[in-house]
This record gives structure tokens, sequence and C-alpha cells, in this order.
């Protein structure tokens, strides 16, 4: 099984400045089946990148998701107050499993 | 518009079994990986499994010898159930669909808590 660790657990920023999550795979995953999720309270998750950089319809210019192999990390530019989640990386793999990440939660500092 | 709407029992006594149904509306259960994803309260998202618009099933191995997918396309819906529940499986269920050359979950259903409890 393949496992899905993010970093930090707690990013606590203030609106205007850059984040930058990290997710790491305990083996080398497909970039192709790689995806980052938003979601918010009392929310269902929302996709924001699949293949690793592709960003879904509607996802605005300020998210953007680099990496391959073992290492994957959601930028987003410029934080506004409704970018403020919990954000899920998530991976699809030969076994045909999906594993998530715990999370990384992006708090108002 | 595509939806997904979960529906099922809130409350599920231990050891009973947790029936869920996710239904399809606004488009076709045709062509799509149809997955079942929970989330015990204040903790992350867990993948159940998933059924493919042809029947074929992938599983957690967590849950695999309790669970059960299946797919009724005359109804546009498919199904989750769980046996021998316990307190842990106490989670809001999400319905979520996939398409199968790219894999991530595209559309979600709102979700639904399903409480086991006495």
């Amino acid at each position: 099984e393949v496992v899905l660790t993010q970093s930090p657990g707690t990013l606590s920023l203030s609106p205007g400045e850059g984040a930058t999550l990290s997710c790491r795979a305990s083996q080398s995953v497909s970039s192709n089946y790689f995806a980052w999720y938003q979601q918010k309270p009392g929310q269902a998750p929302r996709l924001l990148i699949y293949g690793a950089s592709s960003r879904a319809t509607g996802i605005p210019d300020r998210f953007s998701g680099t990496g391959s192999g073992t290492d994957f990390t959601l930028t987003i530019s410029r934080l506004e107050p409704e970018d403020f989640a919990v954000y899920y990386c998530q991976q699809f793999g030969d076994s045909l499993q999906y594993t998530f990440g715990q999370g990384t939660k992006l708090e108002i500092k | 518009q595509v939806q997904l709407q979960e529906s099922g029992p809130g409350l599920v006594k231990p050891s009973e079994t947790l029936s869920l149904t996710c239904t399809v509306s606004g488009g076709s259960i045709s062509s799509y990986y149809w997955s079942w994803i929970r989330q015990p309260p204040g903790k992350g998202l867990e993948w159940i499994g998933y059924i493919s618009y042809i029947g074929s099933t992938s599983y957690n191995p967590s849950l695999k010898s309790r669970l059960t997918i299946s797919l009724d396309t005359s109804r546009n819906q498919f199904s989750l159930t769980l046996s021998s529940v316990t307190a842990a499986d106490t989670a809001v269920y999400y319905c979520a669909r996939a398409v199968g050359s790219t894999w991530h979950f595209g559309l979600w259903g709102r979700g639904t808590l399903v409480t086991v409890s006495s």
C-alpha cells in the first residue's frame, strides 16, 4: 500500500502570503494519477489539481501543482480568505487502490 | 448537471450491517468508476472501494472482508453494504465519480453521516 504523508500538519499564514504544501509518497507513484483536494468544514472535498499539475475546471490560477515520483507540491500564491481550509493529496496505483494523505490544515495566522 | 446523492439510515447498531445508496441524477452511470469514501468525525479521508460501470470492483484491503459494492444501472444507483459494524465505522460517507483515464474524483456527493451506536 502506498502511504502519502503530508506536511506540515498545520500551516498558519496571512491572506496575501504564499503557501507551499507537501505530499510525499512511500514509493514512486504515477503523476498522471495524483490529485489535490480542498475541503471546507461541512462540505465535500473539491478537486483542485489532477495529473499532478492540471487545474480542475473553475480553479483559480493562484493554485498550482508540481512534482513527480515520490514528492509533490501544491502551491497557493497570494492567499485569499476563502483558501483557508484542509487540503488532501490522493494517488491511484497499479494495485487499483486509492490512498489519501492525512491532510494539511491551512489556517489564518 | 450531474449530481450525486447519498441516502440511507443515519444510525446503525453495532454488529449490524450498514447500507447506503448513491443516486446519480442528470447523467448516466455508464463509462465511469463509482467510489465510496468516508471521513470519521474530525479525521481524514479514507477510500472504501469502487465499482466500474461494467461491475468490476476494487476494495480497500482493510475493509474487504466486510464490504460489498453493487451497481443498479436501471436505477442509476450504486450501493454500499458494510457488515459487522463497530463505532469505528462512524463517519460521513461520500460517493464520488472518477474517470478511468485519470482516476481523480471530479464529482462528489454531499455526504451522509452514519453513526454506529446502540
